[in-house]
Formats: C-alpha cells, structure tokens, sequence
C-alpha cells in the first residue's frame, strides 16, 4: 500500500538553528498539504500545494517559514531561524485532488524539539 | 467558518463493549465529514469519511459512523472495542470546493481497558 513519507521522524535543534523537513506524497497526488499538530491539539493547515502552485499559505509564518515543491512531486518545509514556540508534530499530507471529497493520506510526521 | 467539537476529551471503555465516540460541526453548505485515528509519534491514518448517501458509512477495522444531519453530528462507533483501539481520535470536516480546508477538532482519547 503506497504511502506519505517524511524525513526525519525526530529532529531536536537549538533556537534560531534552520531546519528542513521532506516529504514524498503518494504516487500520482497532485495535492500536497503540510500541516503542524501541536500536543494536545488537532492538525492546523500550515500550506497547500496543487501540483508545484501554492493555493493555500495563508497560516505559514512567511517571516520564518518557508516551502517549496519544485517539479510538483515532493516537497520541502524550511524554518529559519527555528523558535521555542515551533516544537510541534509537522505533518505532510497527499490526495489525488484538492476536491473536499478527495481524502487526505498523511505520512508518520516529524517531530521538532526546539532547545 | 467551519468548525467541529469533539465534547469528550476522553472515553474509557471495556474490552468487548461497544464505543461511541462523538463529533459535531458547524459548516455552511453541505459537509464532507472525516474520521482519522492517530497513535503515539505517528500520523493520522484514515479511517472512514461521508460525503452523501447512506448516512451510516462503514470503515476501516469494524468502525462505522453516522451522519445526523438534523443534530449537525457524525458519531464513530464500534460494536465491540479492542484494546488495540486505545488511541487519539479526531473528527475533521470540509465543504465544498477547493478553497475549503480540512478542520480538525481537539481529538478524543480513547481508552480501551481488559
């Protein structure tokens, strides 16, 4: 069965370090989706993408954040500098399309201890 | 804006004994509506979901959840709990349209116990 894949499971930097997470979506999704899940809490959209577009960032922290998904395949998740407050699950998410039917298949996440 | 409420933080139940684990929304429009199921350090693996027809939707690993369109709620439910089921449960909800994000509530532990 195909599924999302991130590196790394488990990432532990100091404050103002840069950090990069990676996600492979299922073959043949046009939609990727990164979301952040902090404890206790459900997953939060972080950026969406249709094929190699943004359609969706309005809830990344464009002043650190950033994410690209350059041949419209996998995609890459970037803080820079990292913050005490960023420690949290980072989630990819991948579905065929970006229809409100189209179910949403998310890789083991990665999660970030900030320091 | 859409929302959905999970009212229960927790649920502990038996081994053997049906579970019930509730959701509500708030959309305009009409709902697309998902449960997700997550274990400890690992991601949200898709259990069942409704987009319309027979409002009782059955899924993965003897869960099945139904739609009450007039209570604005979509209950999971399992007829005999496992104490593998012992995870966090979130309901998630989206309309339609591409512009439409998937919210998410707070979660429900479940606790399934010999």
């Amino acid at each position: 069965e195909a599924e999302v894949a991130q590196s790394p499971r488990y990432k532990i930097t100091e404050k103002s370090q840069a950090v990069a997470f990676w996600c492979d979506p299922i073959s043949g999704h046009a939609t990727l989706y990164w979301y952040r899940q902090i404890l206790g809490q459900g997953p939060e959209l972080l950026v969406q993408f249709q094929d190699e577009s943004v359609v969706d960032d309005s809830q990344l922290p464009k002043d650190r954040f950033s994410a690209e998904r350059l041949k419209g395949v996998d995609s890459t998740l970037k803080i820079q500098p990292a913050e005490l407050g960023d420690s949290a699950m980072y989630l990819c998410a991948s579905s065929l399309g970006a229809l409100g039917t189209d179910t949403q298949y998310f890789g083991p996440g990665t999660r970030l201890t900030v320091l | 804006a859409q929302s959905v409420a999970q009212p229960e933080d927790q649920v502990n139940v038996a081994e053997g004994n049906p579970l019930t684990v509730k959701c509500t929304y708030s959309v305009s429009g009409n709902p697309y509506l998902f449960w997700y199921v997550q274990y400890p350090n690992r991601g949200l693996q898709f259990l069942l979901k409704y987009i319309t027809g027979d409002n009782l939707v059955k899924g993965s690993y003897g869960f099945e959840a139904e739609f009450n369109k007039s209570q604005t709620s979509f209950h999971l439910k399992k007829p005999s709990a496992l104490v593998s089921d012992s995870a966090l449960y979130f309901c998630a909800v989206r309309v339609t349209g591409t512009a439409s994000k998937l919210t998410f509530g707070t979660g429900t532990r479940l606790q399934v116990t010999l």
